[in-house]
């Protein structure tokens, strides 16, 4: 079936480190892949998104590449700011699908420190 | 620019009553979702919605679980007699439609049994 782990959190950098989120996916049709954030009291937003093996998103800074041969989809960012500070749900969905119905990770809460 | 809405954002309700969480997906879109996340958990798949019935549900979405759209803009998922193991914070999205693999997500409703 279709699952998706996730890097354990909490995890806490300070400004500008470098930051990197484990994801890791099983799906038995031809998924795409997703990196959503959920700031404090808010919902869930499109941070990114890779539709194919070898595609990268890209948004804000964060990056993450589409690995088939590793079944990853890592989530990076060079440079973190204090803004940053959300949790971050790494998530898949197979448009062969009945519903097109989403498979998330359990979320890494990262916290910036100035 | 259009959003997923949710009320109430914070139900507490008495075990064994019944709830109706309400959602107002985006207006030109045709598919409709809701998710729980019990705290700590990952977010998990409840049921999806098209065409004005269920496209898929998950084994959570029992019969004590019912969705609705009444009406051209609401989306409501009812339970019908809550449980302690209910209390989890709701998410409702949508999404445009075929070939679109995107989901937009509401705030989220927190439910509380007691």
């Amino acid at each position: 079936g279709n699952s998706v782990t996730q890097m354990e959190g909490p995890v806490t950098l300070s400004e500008e480190a470098f930051l990197t989120i484990n994801c890791t996916y099983t799906a038995t049709g031809y998924p795409s892949l997703f990196w959503y954030v959920q700031y404090p009291g808010e919902g869930l937003q499109l941070l990114l998104k890779a539709t194919k093996a070898d595609d990268k998103g890209s948004n804000k800074g964060f990056e993450a590449t589409y690995r088939k041969e590793t079944t990853s989809f890592h989530l990076e960012k060079g440079s973190v700011q204090v803004s940053d500070s959300a949790v971050y749900f790494c998530a898949l969905s197979d448009l062969g699908a009945t519903g097109n119905q989403f498979y998330f990770g359990t979320g890494t809460s990262l916290t910036v420190i100035p | 620019e259009p959003e997923v809405t949710q009320t109430p954002s914070h139900q507490v309700t008495q075990m064994g009553q019944e709830v109706i969480l309400r959602c107002v997906p985006i207006s030109n879109h045709l598919y409709f979702y809701w998710y729980r996340q019990i705290l700590g958990q990952k977010v998990e798949f409840l049921v999806s919605f098209y065409n004005n019935e269920i496209s898929e549900k998950s084994e959570i979405f029992d019969d004590q679980f019912s969705v609705e759209r009444p009406d051209g803009s609401n989306f409501t998922l009812k339970i019908r007699s809550t449980k302690l193991e209910d209390s989890a914070m709701y998410f409702c999205a949508s999404r445009r439609g075929i070939g679109y693999n995107e989901q937009f997500f509401g705030p989220g409703t927190r439910l509380t049994v007691l």
